[in-house]
């Protein structure tokens, strides 16, 4: 059971956007910023956006992250075969259940 | 070319003893706090372990708390994680992986290596 909350799966055609969301607590998503990494089949993760809602170098602009009160979510715009990989949110933890908590992972199927 | 590179993983049978080896590259080691997160086969990530720059700290995870240690060598630029007491439920791919801001509200690894495979099995 994962402190952070994420659907276990999510699709889209190409092109479409999609939006992943991760929902958490007043000690996690509440008070601390979200990340969100994208790990490929057979791969390591990588750090897709950090701090909510910024991208690292590299990263397209496809890629959008914000967060509202005890959640966050991820937008992918112009959704190519590419993206099609497990995502996972995380956060900085300040209770008993830290420091550093993860979401289950979402499951991104491009149709 | 800035990287992560795990090594050191293997089958172990349960209650026995492993250590894994994470080298750095292209980066200036001492300057990060370093940590290892776990994945089991199919399932989410999972923080483990972490260490501060200098060595003089670290963190972790209840489920391994007393039975694995992290450790670095800078001389070296290598992380290490030595895994005693191995149990079924450990077995998984161990990530290292680089930490910004770590104890901060603005927290998040920024660098992964591949990962080493750990199989604990009778």
């Amino acid at each position: 059971q994962s402190v952070l909350t994420q659907p276990p799966s999510a699709s889209g055609t190409p092109g479409q956007r999609v939006t992943i969301s991760c929902s958490g607590s007043s000690s996690n998503i509440g008070t601390n910023t979200v990340n969100w990494y994208q790990q490929l089949p057979e791969t390591a993760p990588k750090l897709l956006i950090y701090s909510n809602d910024q991208r690292p170098s590299g990263v397209p602009d496809r890629f959008s992250g914000s967060k509202s009160g005890t959640s966050a979510s991820l937008a992918i715009s112009g959704l190519q075969s590419e993206d099609e990989a497990d995502y996972y949110c995380a956060a900085w933890d300040d209770s008993l259940k830290g420091p550093v908590v993860f979401g289950g992972g979402t499951k991104l199927t491009v149709l | 070319e800035v990287q992560l590179v795990e090594s050191g993983g293997g089958l172990v049978q349960p209650g026995g003893s492993l250590k894994l080896s994470c080298a750095a590259y292209g980066f200036t080691f001492s300057k990060f706090p370093m940590s290892w997160v776990r994945q089991a086969p199919g399932k989410g990530l999972e923080w483990v372990s972490t260490i501060s720059g200098s060595g003089a700290s670290t963190y972790y995870a209840d489920s391994v708390k007393g039975r694995f240690t992290i450790s670095r060598d800078s001389s070296m630029n290598t992380l290490f994680l030595r895994m005693n007491s191995l149990r079924g439920e450990d077995t998984a791919l161990y990530f290292c992986a680089r930490d910004r801001n770590w104890g901060s509200h603005y927290w998040y690894f920024d660098l992964w290596g591949r990962g080493a495979l750990v199989t604990v099995s009778s």
